[in-house]
């Protein structure tokens, strides 16, 4: 079964960097994610791509503050230079023939 | 650039259906699939199904089978989500998704159940 797993909470200091994990199930460590990016009050907002070979292609306007990249089974999310505005909500997204999965987010506090 | 627009906020009583549409611009329709994917307060993202606007091919989420129809219009860039036999816990927000060379998501509608 294609599952993906998050932290539920992270934590960073503002203008540091934060690195968050989805974990893709055992038998599913070759698949394509997306990051989306939801603030408070807000609906969710395509961030980037992390390819099965770890490249990655971020969406229209998003800074290269935000990053991807992958070991094994985990994708992976890089936040530098933290602002205020990215506390919020991060959720990992995958897809194979007629089914899609988020993971159960991961909510960013900057300090 | 790629724009869904969705319709205005519903309210239903349990039992009853709503049907939301989502209204797209800035792309060639029939490209990419449209999905539906909804949000309860306070919960993460839940997908329920999406159609193939160039065949009009659909599939869901196996918990919503029965439940839901997804359908388009081509003549108007438009998909459409319905739901069916609705409970309080269907009280959420509801998104349209299209992924193409990116992905773009509408602004979202809130359904409300309530008796």
């Amino acid at each position: 079964q294609l599952v993906l797993t998050q932290s539920p909470s992270a934590s960073a200091s503002l203008g540091a960097s934060v690195k968050l994990t989805c974990t893709l199930s055992s038998g599913h460590s070759n698949y394509d994610i997306a990051w989306h990016q939801q603030q408070p009050e807000k609906g969710p907002r395509y961030l980037l791509k992390v390819n099965s070979d770890g490249s990655h292609s971020r969406g229209d306007g998003i800074p290269d503050r935000f990053s991807g990249s992958r070991s094994g089974a985990e994708r992976y999310l890089t936040i530098s230079s933290l602002q205020a505005d990215d506390e919020a909500d991060y959720y990992c997204h995958t897809w194979a023939t007629g089914l899609w999965v988020f993971g159960g987010g991961t909510k960013l506090t900057v300090l | 650039q790629v724009q869904l627009l969705q319709s205005g906020a519903e309210v239903r009583r349990p039992g009853a259906s709503v049907k939301v549409s989502c209204k797209t611009s800035g792309y060639t329709f029939t490209t990419y699939h449209v999905n539906w994917v909804r949000q309860a307060t306070g919960q993460g993202l839940e997908w329920l199904g999406y159609i193939i606007p160039n065949s009009g091919h659909t599939g869901s989420a196996q918990r919503f089978q029965g439940r839901v129809t997804i359908t388009r219009d081509t003549s108007i860039r438009t998909a459409y989500m319905e739901l069916r036999s609705l409970k309080s816990e269907d009280t959420a927000v509801y998104f349209c998704v299209v992924m193409g060379e990116t992905t773009n998501w509408g602004q979202g509608t809130l359904v409300t159940v309530s008796s």
